[in-house]
């Protein structure tokens, strides 16, 4: 199995913030790794497709980079909506795997 | 819009089998050109792909599942379902089901809004 790892695993910050959530992979996915969102009690939401496609409706703030092995969520101008949950998912194996998630919350 | 809805009882008691349908709506699962497929969170915990089927019936299982997951697929209803054998606590969880891509390099999008079962006796 691949195994993502996300850091850090919560990551306190302030509105308006911009920070970095990063995702490492036990081996290479190429550019097969989706960012999801997930509020409290809600399903997650896909955020990032292919590394750095935003979906439909997704603000801009929202960016993703990365390949291989090494891949980043970054959040622009954090809004009281960011904060939540999200994960890195990988679709390079037939196994699919997602990262332990990170958890932005409020500083 | 594409839009998914779980089903199936709230509560499983140990080694029996927890079975829950996904009823879509917006989109049609005999159109044959996406993955249908389940998610599990337990409770705090991150999430745990269990698996897709796709319209020819093909299906791709998490191994660690594989010997007691079966899913299957119900076009006339638009629907497919879950079903896992000999259960326990340990597969208490939100499952959520999920319209995964084309290929199986894709995503899932979007996802129901997830059932929670609970496996106690």
């Amino acid at each position: 199995d691949i195994q993502l790892t996300q850091s850090p695993s919560s990551l306190p910050a302030s509105v308006g913030d911009t920070v970095t959530i990063t995702c490492r992979a036990s081996q290479t996915v190429r550019t097969y790794l989706n960012w999801y969102q997930q509020r409290p009690g809600k399903a997650p939401k896909l955020l990032i497709s292919a590394v750095s496609h935003l979906q439909s409706g997704v603000p801009s703030r929202f960016s993703g980079s990365g390949s291989e092995t090494y891949f980043t969520l970054t959040i622009s101008s954090l809004q009281p909506e960011d904060f939540a949950t999200y994960y890195c998912q990988q679709s390079y194996t037939t196994l699919w795997t997602f990262g332990q998630g990170t958890k932005v919350e409020i500083k | 819009q594409v839009q998914l809805q779980e089903s199936g009882p709230g509560r499983v008691k140990p080694s029996e089998t927890l079975s829950l349908t996904c009823t879509v709506s917006g989109d049609s699962i005999s159109r044959g050109n996406y993955f249908w497929g389940w998610v599990r969170q337990s409770p705090g915990k991150g999430l745990e792909w269990i698996g897709v089927i796709h319209y020819s019936g093909t299906t791709y299982y998490n191994p660690s599942l594989e010997t007691r997951l079966t899913m299957s697929l119900d076009t006339s209803k638009n629907q497919f379902s879950l079903k896992l054998r000999s259960v326990s606590a340990a597969d208490t969880a939100v499952y959520y089901c999920a319209r995964g891509g084309i290929t199986l390099t894709d995503w899932f999008d979007p996802w129901g809004q997830g059932a929670l079962v609970t496996v106690s006796s």
